[in-house]
């Protein structure tokens, strides 16, 4: 069974800085996605940044990236220029494909989540 | 930009009665999912739902759970006789056609409350 762990309950961080958080996962699978989400106070999900196994380049959006180390099982997120509205808990999750024909439907597993806190 | 929507935001119930979780997937999506958060801990898988059935549930989607597409648009999780431990933030999902490369895309989450 695939398991997503993030060691981080809580992390903080100045404003205008920047902060990792860490997300390791344990799979046999070769070819999945990984994904960041973002949970602020009013609960929503919001998708922050997804990246795909077979691709050996990090992922990248904004202020937002990631350091993915397949051998390591590895998916850190490091956010730059830290922001007020960038305080939430983030989740890691994890999805195999499936691909034509599979059985895999999209299911997510996710992580503990890491409460960010931003200070001014 | 589309939006899944759930509704309600909270809802309220005592323990032992059916309650009945509503969500409306984005319009071009096939593939539809149940999470749930108990308070404070991880966002749990329940059940996908694909082609009018269940294709993967959880352990946690017992017989008390049930979900259905009653017509085109709504998606609905029921509780048949809800308990106390069913208290969480019930969150839908869905994902468009390729879902091994469509992003889910979350609704804001029904907070159930068992009392």
């Amino acid at each position: 069974a695939q398991t997503v762990t993030q060691s981080q309950p809580e992390m903080s961080v100045q404003e205008a800085e920047t902060v990792t958080l860490s997300c390791t996962y344990d799979t046999s699978e070769s070819d999945y996605y990984l994904f960041w989400y973002k949970q602020p106070p009013s609960r929503q999900m919001i998708l922050v940044i997804r990246q795909e196994a077979y691709k050996q380049q990090n992922a990248t959006e904004n202020r937002f990236s990631v350091n993915f180390q397949k051998a390591a099982k590895s998916f850190s997120l490091k956010i730059s220029d830290s922001q007020l509205g960038d305080a939430a808990m983030y989740f890691c999750a994890y999805r195999v494909t499936g691909g034509a024909g599979g059985t895999s439907y999209g299911k997510l597993t996710f992580g503990q989540g890491t409460i960010l806190t931003v200070h001014p | 930009e589309p939006e899944v929507t759930q509704t309600p935001s909270h809802q309220v119930t005592q323990m032992g009665q059916e309650v009945i979780l509503r969500c409306v997937p984005i319009s071009n999506h096939l593939y539809f999912y149940w999470y749930r958060q108990i308070l404070g801990q991880k966002v749990e898988f329940l059940v996908s739902f694909y082609n009018n059935e269940i294709s993967e549930k959880s352990e946690i989607f017992d017989d008390q759970f049930s979900v259905e597409r009653p017509d085109g648009s709504n998606f609905t999780l029921k509780i048949r006789s809800t308990k106390l431990e069913d208290s969480a933030m019930y969150f839908c999902a869905s994902a468009k056609e390729f879902v091994w490369i469509s992003p889910l895309h979350f609704g804001n989450g029904t907070r159930l409350t068992v009392t």
